[in-house]
C-alpha cells in the first residue's frame, strides 16, 4: 500500500491477557517508530527501530512491552500481561531516514491500534 | 529533556476567520520543530517543519507557522479556516533522548473546532 497500515485497528482484550499490534512501514522506509497516545494527550514514544535493530527503546515503560522487527520491514509490539492502564492508541510511524538518528526526519503515520483493556 | 506547551485544549473558530494556535519549547539547543495534523481515525499528517533559516515556515493546506527563539514559541495560523480543518493539532520539538536518538516530544495537542 501506499501509506503506514497497522492492524488490528481495534483490540479488546481482559487483564493478563497478551496481545501483538502490527505494523506495515511504507515499503524502503528503513526507520519505524512505535508511540502510545492517550486519551487526551499527544503521542508518546516508545521505541525507534532502524532496519531490523531496536536503536533506542528508552521509552519503552517496562518490560512488559517488547517490539520487533525481525527482517526490517514489517514490525510488531508486544504487550504481555495486559494492564487497564495499557489502553490507549499504539501509534506506528516511518520514515527514509535520510538523516542519522532519526526524528528530524519526516514521518508517517498510521491510523493506529486502539487497544482496549478490560 | 525537551518539552512542549500547547496551552489551549479547545479552539472555536467560524469559518472563514484566521486561526493561531499557540505552541511553546523547552529545549537547550537550537530545536528541530514540527506542527501535525490528526484528524479523526486518521493518522497524524505533517503540516510543516523548522529546522534553520527562515523563521516563517510555509506548509500544506495554507498553514504557516513562525519561530520566534525570544518566546520560545512556535505557533501555527492559518488567514482563513475552512471547515474541513477541524481536527487535533499537535506541535512536536526534537531533541536528543537518553537513548541517543532524535525522537519528537509532542504538546498533548489543541483540538480545533470550526463553526458554519
Amino acid at each position: 500500500g501506499a501509506g503506514v497500515s497497522q492492524t488490528p485497528s481495534n483490540k479488546v482484550t481482559e487483564k493478563g491477557k497478551y496481545v501483538e499490534l502490527r505494523c506495515d512501514p511504507i515499503s524502503g522506509h528503513t526507520a519505524l517508530y512505535w508511540y502510545r497516545q492517550s486519551l487526551g494527550q499527544g503521542p508518546e514514544f516508545l521505541i525507534y527501530f532502524q532496519g531490523t535493530g531496536a536503536a533506542d527503546d528508552s521509552g519503552l515503560p517496562n518490560d512488559r512491552f517488547f517490539a520487533v522487527r525481525p527482517e526490517g520491514s514489517v514490525s510488531t509490539l508486544k504487550i504481555q500481561r495486559t494492564e487497564r492502564g495499557d489502553s490507549a492508541v499504539y501509534l506506528c510511524a516511518s520514515s527514509a531516514s535520510l538523516t542519522s538518528g532519526g526524528g528530524t526526519d519526516t514521518q508517517y503515520f498510521g491510523p493506529g491500534t486502539r487497544l482496549t483493556v478490560l | 529533556a525537551q518539552s512542549v506547551t500547547q496551552p489551549d485544549i479547545h479552539i472555536t473558530v467560524s469559518e472563514g476567520a484566521s486561526l493561531e494556535l499557540r505552541c511553546n519549547y523547552s529545549y537547550g539547543a537550537t530545536p528541530y520543530l514540527f506542527w501535525y495534523v490528526q484528524s479523526p481515525g486518521q493518522g497524524l499528517q505533517l503540516l510543516l517543519k523548522y529546522f534553520s533559516g527562515d523563521t516563517l515556515v510555509q506548509g500544506i493546506k495554507g498553514f504557516e507557522a513562525e519561530f520566534k527563539r525570544s518566546q520560545s514559541s512556535f505557533n501555527l495560523r492559518k488567514p482563513s479556516v475552512h471547515w474541513s480543518d477541524a481536527a487535533e493539532y499537535f506541535c512536536a520539538v526534537v531533541g536528543t533522548r537518553s537513548g541517543g536518538s532524535y525522537i519528537p516530544t509532542f504538546g498533548r495537542g489543541t483540538s480545533l473546532i470550526v463553526h458554519p
